[in-house]
């Protein structure tokens, strides 16, 4: 299981465009990266996953550069409602075990 | 409707008093573990189970166990609860082992013990 490093916290505004990364130097080759979303006193969520290049839905977008050591989850006009703490994982359908780790907490201000 | 359930959502109990948190899931799904959150920490896996009869431990499991023995139940035991078993507990399944199946979160119990 590739080791990821995320920022602790991050603020906003409402309306702008949130851009979390997200470190995997140690990425393999058959890992994907995947984003949770957690609001506070609730399980995460699954919010979106990808490979490589770019993967977008009705929620996020998330970036992935050619060399995979990074990504970014991109958040588009976010709302208060977006409040919440964002988890970065990497892994294999190999893998056993599943690491969440600490995540980003995002705070949107008014 | 696709779920993972857990019980109780709240417990107060007392070191050394056993207990037991239920999780049960609907969806047929053969991966379950669970997981503990504690302000700072984020989430950390305690047991998981890819199968019916088959667990392992993840990364915080003294002084915990788990059980299998059918597909859409994962109890969780604290057989002697300390205060530092103190957290909060999620259960969630996939439909397979690893980081690519999303996992469903059950909705949390919160564990106070004095």
């Amino acid at each position: 299981l590739a080791k990821t490093t995320q920022p602790i916290s991050m603020d906003s505004y409402e309306g702008q465009e949130v851009n979390i990364t997200c470190s995997h130097n140690n990425i393999a080759t058959n890992d994907y990266i995947t984003w949770y979303q957690q609001f506070p006193s609730q399980g995460p969520r699954f919010i979106i996953q990808g490979y490589k290049t770019k993967v977008t839905n009705e929620v996020a977008s998330l970036f992935i550069p050619a060399d995979r050591k990074s990504s970014t989850l991109s958040l588009p006009r976010v709302s208060l409602s977006d409040t919440a703490v964002y988890y970065c994982l990497v892994g294999g359908n190999r893998d056993d075990k599943i690491i969440f780790g600490k995540g980003t907490r995002l705070h949107i201000l008014p | 409707e696709a779920q993972v359930t857990q019980n109780p959502r709240y417990l107060i109990t007392v070191t050394g008093k056993k207990l037991t948190v239920t999780c049960s899931q609907n969806m047929n799904h053969e991966y379950m573990s669970w997981y503990r959150q504690d302000p700072g920490l984020g989430l950390r896996q305690i047991y998981y189970s890819m199968n019916v009869e088959v667990t392992d431990k993840g990364d915080v499991p003294e002084g915990y166990k788990v059980s299998r023995k059918e597909k859409r139940n994962f109890p969780l035991i604290l057989e002697s609860p300390s205060p530092n078993q103190t957290s909060l507990y999620f259960c969630a399944s996939s439909r397979n082992r690893g980081g690519t199946s999303t996992q469903y979160f059950g909705p949390g119990t919160r564990l106070t013990v004095l």
